[in-house]
């Protein structure tokens, strides 16, 4: 298993500002994933963030929008930009287990933009 | 067809009473298959993955149907404590997971 710290667990920002989301993994992990949780909605899967290259976006995702660092094996940032309320959500953040397929999360980052 | 689609619910139920949730998905090319567990503003949790053969752990069975391209999962004895939403997930071949919109299940003492 792992242990998966991120922070802040909650913000409220104002409309056009943007927020930095850290996640900390208590060991190395090759990969590191960011989900978006919109309320009623499944998880979906924002990046993934791979050390030493820049992240992999899924469709509908773009690195202005979200751009994210993976300075070393244990951590990763994911940056909210020009927040508009439409980006309300959960972000997740979590590591895998490659052979199993299994998905440890963070305790999720709650946001809400006025 | 969405990728993964899940019993709508909610459920609510009885403590004690059997419930059943079933998931279908699109990909036929999918290789791996879980159900996971969310609380109430939690984070989501593996509950246990499922195999072709069908598995149990527990009050839970998880059951899988290739052909039908079908999941299901089973919890008997109801408690309390198993109030949570119920995520489906889908692994395709390229590792990346598909999460269903999840079922509330709510156990009524």
């Amino acid at each position: 298993s792992a242990v998966i710290s991120q922070k802040p667990s909650r913000d409220i920002c104002q409309r056009g500002t943007s927020l930095t989301i850290q996640c900390q993994v208590d060991s190395q992990v090759t990969m590191m994933f960011w989900y978006r949780q919109q309320p009623g909605q499944s998880l979906t899967l924002i990046a993934t963030a791979n050390q030493g290259s820049e992240a992999t976006y899924e469709s509908g995702f773009v690195i202005d929008k979200f751009p994210i660092s993976r300075p070393n094996l244990t951590f990763s940032t994911l940056t909210v930009s020009n927040m508009s309320p439409e980006d309300s959500s959960i972000y997740l953040c979590s590591v895998g287990v490659t052979n199993t397929g299994e998905l440890f999360f963070g305790e999720g980052s709650r946001l809400t933009v006025l | 067809r969405k990728e993964v689609e899940q019993d709508p619910g909610p459920f609510n139920v009885p403590e004690g009473a059997t419930v059943a949730f079933n998931c279908t998905y699109s990909n036929s090319a999918s290789q791996s298959f879980f159900w996971y567990r969310q609380d109430c503003r939690k984070e989501p949790k593996l509950l246990m993955s499922v195999y072709s053969s069908g598995n149990e752990d527990g009050r839970f069975t998880a059951q899988l149907n290739r052909a039908s391209q079908y999941i299901s999962l089973l919890i008997r004895d109801s408690k309390l404590s198993d109030s949570a939403t119920y995520l489906c997930v889908v692994r395709g071949s390229n590792y990346k997971l598909t999460f269903g919109k999840g079922t509330l299940l709510t156990v009524n003492p």
